[in-house]
């Protein structure tokens, strides 16, 4: 059974760098997946911000792809977030989540997600 | 890129049906049969419940069926059960290489 579990600080101050980490167990995250992060604003849906590749190939929601970098660490099974620049229309809960691929190199993506960790509520506050 | 588009609310009977429309373009829903639908019930994460447009992954009830004509997606729940009561999302390949999701559905 995937297992997926974010953590990170839960407070981060305005125009600083919000920075979380997505351990795997269950899987390898060498294995071809997509690994994603996904956001959801208080009382608003879920915004899909990026993902990265078991090949570590990155694809980021157009609209952050100046403040936000995804990370892959293989050696702790473990993928990162970082989104600098913060600012309160940041505060959400941030998931993380696999997408499954399959395929040599570039996996193929499967297109949707299978399965979450349980959230983290991160506010921008000072 | 722009979210797709739900009824911010359905209601319904326990045993009657209920559909949710998630209305995209001709960029996302449209074009690609990449369209998911997600359950989630309050302080929880989102759980799959359709994918492909219309595969149920093990375990999910067939009481979910999901379907897609043009740019509109749909999800269908019958026999509606008092733990079906929960906010819906669907989810779409957007092109290059992104994804987009829907609004979302409070079901009551």
């Amino acid at each position: 059974q995937v297992q997926l579990q974010e953590s990170g600080p839960d407070l981060v101050e305005p125009s600083g760098t919000l920075s979380l980490t997505c351990a795997v167990s269950g899987a390898s995250i060498s294995s071809p997946n997509w690994w994603t992060w996904v956001r959801q604003s208080p009382g608003e849906g879920l915004e899909w911000l990026g993902e990265i590749s078991n090949s570590e190939s990155i694809n980021y929601n157009p609209s952050l792809r100046s403040r936000i970098i995804i990370s892959v660490d293989k050696f702790e099974n473990h993928f990162s977030l970082e989104l600098n620049s913060v600012t309160a229309a940041d505060t959400a809960v941030y998931y993380c989540a696999r997408m499954p691929g399959w395929g040599e190199g570039i996996p193929v993506a499967g297109g949707y997600f299978d399965y979450w960790g349980q959230g983290v509520l991160v506010t921008v506050s000072s | 890129q722009s979210a797709l588009t739900q009824p911010r609310s359905v209601s319904g009977s326990p045993g009657q049906s209920v559909t949710i429309s998630c209305t995209g373009t001709s960029n996302d829903v449209g074009s690609y049969n990449y369209v998911s639908w997600y359950q989630q019930h309050p302080g929880n994460a989102p759980k799959l419940i359709i994918y492909d447009v219309s595969t149920r992954p093990s375990g999910v009830a067939d009481r979910f069926s999901g379907s897609k004509s043009g740019n509109t997606a749909s999800l269908t729940i019958s026999g509606l059960r008092t733990e079906d009561e929960a906010d819906y999302y669907c989810s779409s390949y957007a092109g290059s290489y992104t994804y987009v999701f829907g609004t979302g559905t409070k079901v009551t």
